[in-house]
């Protein structure tokens, strides 16, 4: 079943903000697998952090990935207006397989 | 530099065959290092991985969706594509193609996305 995140956050620009994403041993505590995308109204998801806390190259240092047991979790620092975004998780879920958390909605302040 | 792009009908009939394929350009899907999988997103939903195929047809489906769904590529095109049978109107959504860096499964290419609505 879908990884478990907070349907909504917020904060005001400069403050940082943590989303979770919560799975089980069968995923997110299994694998260090764990990515996250950011999607803006109307556009395809974007690729943030893989591998629990890896940035791909034109990531802003702003964004940045952890784990901890069964949950991971993406911290955004000084957030800015256009951070304003659905997040989502993915893990790997064994047997080649991976899953979504279900988006948790940033808005900024 | 590499782009998916999405193409096919945007309706489906109820207990019919939705059919999309995704054109790779910029780089050959045979030449390793990359599963191509197929995501979609039920309207104000969230993401949903559908299943992905390896360059060489081996193929890996979401439980959910495994008895309907069917995901093979044409390298002789670059493309790969998606069958879904028996569509209901709840899978009418936004159906992305998307590049899955091997064994680290996560997606770092996407298309565009296309919606798909199913409807008599």
């Amino acid at each position: 079943s879908a990884l478990t995140q907070p349907a909504s956050v917020s904060g005001s620009p400069g403050q940082s903000i943590t989303i979770s994403c919560t799975g089980t041993y069968s995923d997110v505590g299994n694998y260090d697998l764990v990515s996250w995308y950011q999607q803006s109204p109307g556009k395809a998801p974007k690729l943030l952090i893989y591998e629990v806390n890896k940035r791909p190259s034109g990531i802003s240092t702003r964004f940045s990935g952890s784990k901890s047991g069964n949950t991971a979790s993406l911290t955004i620092s000084g957030l800015q207006a256009d951070d304003e975004a659905h997040y989502y998780c993915c893990s790997c879920a064994g047997s080649a397989t991976v899953v979504f958390g279900g988006g948790t909605e940033l808005t900024v302040l | 530099q590499v782009q998916l792009q999405e193409s096919g009908p945007r309706l489906a009939r109820p207990s019919e065959t939705l059919s999309l394929t995704c054109t790779v350009s910029g780089a050959f899907v045979h030449s390793g290092g990359y599963f191509y999988s197929w995501i979609r997103q039920r309207p104000g939903k969230g993401l949903e991985w559908i299943g992905y195929v390896y360059p060489g047809g081996t193929t890996h489906y979401n439980a959910s969706l495994q008895s309907r769904a069917t995901i093979f590529v044409d390298t002789s095109k670059n493309q790969f594509s998606l069958n879904l049978n028996s569509v209901t109107a709840a899978d009418t959504a936004v159906y992305y193609c998307a590049r899955d860096v091997s064994e680290k499964y996560y997606f770092d290419l996407w298309g565009q996305g296309t919606l798909v609505t199913v409807s008599s």
